[in-house]
């Protein structure tokens, strides 16, 4: 499969416990943006990433949300301290600089914080 | 920064009929606008975009346009059918490779 992955599918924590969430870009693709959708909304951006460099972040991205990616492949999203309103699809897509492609997503990460 | 407003929020057509889905945005330095069709429980997928520099795009039976002036794009899906059903999203961005500002989303219903 050469699409957009993303690890895991879904996730059930408690409240107050920190989640990881990893995604696989399409291979070459040098942007990689994060987005969340909660349920009767659009996506909602949330951070984005030109090879490892973090180029924006949302004003509406709480200091507990870190997002790295540190070799310009794949890239992790963590939460610290999840509250109930994190709860969410993660949405991860990715794009190439060099062809001026649009924005491929990844199947999403649905979090439930408890 | 940008807003996209999209309505109506639903849509039912009769199989066969066409569809059509605006969108506005805000941003007058906005210049890609794609559409994007997602199943239940599924991820976004691509239909079809359009940047400023044209005003109309066709492939098959889904085309959109683009109103620059006044800051509105729609989407014409032609002969719907059941499949079609779906959620629709539009967004815009200041290129093709930048973040997306989406609007909610219309749900559309083909009936059969």
């Amino acid at each position: 499969d050469t699409g957009v992955s993303q690890n895991p599918r879904h996730k059930i924590t408690k409240r107050g416990q920190n989640v990881t969430f990893r995604c696989d870009p399409i291979s070459e693709h040098n942007r990689l943006y994060w987005y969340r959708q909660t349920l009767g909304q659009g996506p909602e951006f949330l951070t984005y990433f030109q090879n490892e460099a973090q180029l924006e972040k949302s004003r509406l991205l709480s200091d507990r949300f870190s997002a790295e990616r540190p070799k310009g492949s794949f890239s992790t999203l963590e939460i610290q301290r999840t509250e109930q309103g994190d709860s969410a699809m993660y949405l991860c897509a990715s794009s190439s600089l060099a062809v001026q492609e649009t924005q491929y997503f990844g199947p999403g990460t649905r979090l439930l914080v408890l | 920064g940008e807003n996209v407003e999209q309505h109506p929020s639903t849509l039912s057509v009769q199989e066969g009929d066409s569809a059509v889905i605006k969108c506005t945005y805000s941003d007058s330095a906005s210049n890609y606008f794609p559409w994007y069709k997602q199943e239940l429980g599924k991820r976004p997928q691509l239909i079809i975009d359009i940047r400023s520099n044209v005003g109309e795009k066709k492939d098959q039976r889904i085309a959109v346009t683009l109103n620059k002036t006044a800051k509105h794009f729609s989407l014409h899906i032609t002969e719907t059918q059941p499949e079609d059903s779906a959620v629709y999203f539009c967004a815009a961005s200041v290129g093709a490779n930048s973040k997306l500002t989406f609007g909610k989303g219309i749900t559309l219903s083909v009936r059969p």
